[in-house]
């Protein structure tokens, strides 16, 4: 059973701090992603990997940075929190596609983030 | 560029009956779509997936039927149940080996009891 796991279900932190979650699969899946939900908006990528220490940019990026050290784990960092960035993170992963099946996309439960 | 389209936000329908949620898309290189489910304060998850080969697929209660023609697929889930409430995520994948999935906006489903 395909398993992903964020650090935190929910956090709070101030305007301007610097912030980390953390994301972990148990399925030795080659490409990792970082989602933000919003009502309204849906599911917007903001930064994806295929390997180890190779990250691309998704579609909101600004504001975000990611590191990928080792392949179960895909880190996400806000470098000075904003409340702009109040949202619901969600990590996902998938294996490289034609590696077989299946070649869903698993999600974290999600971090709900909120900046004051 | 929206490319996946969910253009209802919300459905609404009666318990025992079918539920079908649309999705629309413009790229005609996606060849392989999915459909997630999603509660309040959890992650998505997967539902049922298609490949552009095929134009149906079903499991169980869940049947997703893709016309490539009109760069359409659906959902029906048959019957609706109160746990089926949630909100729906339609997704579209590209040909390559690292591609990305693009997701709709989502509909949220309300099932009467």
């Amino acid at each position: 059973d395909v398993k992903v796991t964020q650090s935190s279900r929910y956090l709070v932190k101030r305007t301007g701090e610097k912030v980390f979650l953390e994301c972990v699969q148990d399925m030795d899946h080659e490409n990792m992603f970082w989602y933000r939900q919003d009502p309204g908006l849906g599911l917007r990528l903001i930064y994806f990997s295929y390997d180890v220490k190779m990250k691309e940019k998704g579609d909101i990026p600004e504001g975000y940075s990611v590191s990928r050290e080792k392949k179960e784990r895909f880190s996400l960092i806000l470098e000075s929190a904003s409340t702009n960035q109040t949202s619901m993170y969600l990590c996902a992963s998938r294996r490289l596609k034609g590696t077989g099946v299946p070649y869903e996309q698993y999600f974290g439960p999600g971090t709900r983030l909120t900046v004051t | 560029d929206q490319q996946v389209k969910q253009n209802s936000p919300s459905l609404s329908v009666q318990e025992g009956r079918i539920s079908i949620l649309n999705c629309d898309y413009t790229n005609s290189m996606f060849d392989y779509f999915l459909w997630y489910k999603k509660y309040p304060a959890e992650g998505p998850t997967f539902l049922i997936s298609i490949s552009s080969i095929k134009d149906k697929n079903e499991d169980g209660r869940f049947t997703v039927f893709l016309n490539k023609s009109a760069k359409h697929l659906s959902l029906h889930i048959v019957p609706s149940q109160p746990g089926d409430s949630a909100v729906y995520f339609c997704a579209a994948d590209l040909t390559g080996a690292n591609s990305k999935l693009t997701f709709g906006k989502g509909i949220t489903l309300s099932v009467r009891p």
